[in-house]
């Protein structure tokens, strides 16, 4: 079982709803991570968040607005989407600067966003 | 091989006997590259990486070689089981930390 919870598991959305993706994870990580996934693709790095603070943006348009409120708390604000970015977000943490297994993330099971 | 559009690549292995899925990778800066499974309706989950100054690392049933000469990665998984039936995805971690995914293989194993 994942240690990450991401919450909803599910989500429909007109393209004028506002609403939130949430993940939550308890292990100590210090560096989380959006990433989006479509039907049969990898994931495509969305944002990092390293103490808190943004580290990475992958030039994602606006209208997803990550947010970081504590240590153990990734949120994905959701504005104003299109039908095109109808996925599977995937949050993840990892430790920062570790040396050994330095490639380790910890995915959650995603929110699949389904945009009409 | 590259998949293209809506096709993954698949191999399809005899239960039992070894997988070796394969990968190309364009980054030569990389200084980690990954291997992580995803199995329907789940996360991606980490199984072996390999720093870019070694050739091969073991795991659990599993090796990961890497060829820096031709930019080939590799992953071997012995003795498969019904249970390694997911999709790989070979990745890696460059000089800004960040960790980009390859195109992924599926594997299907045959009873």
């Amino acid at each position: 079982d994942t240690e990450v919870t991401q919450t909803p598991k599910h989500l429909v959305m007109g393209m004028t709803n506002k609403k939130s993706l949430k993940c939550e994870q308890h292990m100590g990580h210090r560096a989380m991570y959006w990433y989006k996934q479509k039907a049969k693709k990898p994931p495509e790095l969305m944002f990092v968040y390293s103490y808190e603070k943004l580290s990475i943006n992958e030039s994602v348009p606006s209208r997803f607005s990550p947010e970081c409120p504590n240590s153990s708390l990734l949120n994905l604000h959701l504005h104003a989407l299109q039908p095109e970015d109808s996925a599977l977000y995937l949050c993840a943490s990892s430790h920062l600067f570790r040396r050994q297994s330095a490639g380790e993330l910890f995915f959650g099971e995603g929110s699949r966003l389904t945009v009409l | 091989g590259e998949s293209v559009g809506l096709h993954l690549p698949t191999l399809s292995v005899q239960e039992g006997d070894n997988s070796i899925i394969n990968c190309a990778y364009s980054n030569s800066a990389s200084d980690y590259f990954i291997w992580y499974k995803q199995e329907s309706g789940k996360g991606p989950q980490f199984i072996i990486d390999i720093r870019s100054n070694m050739d091969k690392r073991q795991g659990q049933r599993v090796t990961v070689l890497l060829n820096k000469t031709v930019k080939h990665l590799s992953l071997q998984i012995a003795a498969t089981q019904p249970g390694d039936s997911a999709v790989y995805f070979c990745a890696e971690k460059n000089r800004d930390d960040k960790i980009i995914f390859g195109k992924g293989t599926r594997l299907h194993i045959l009873p």
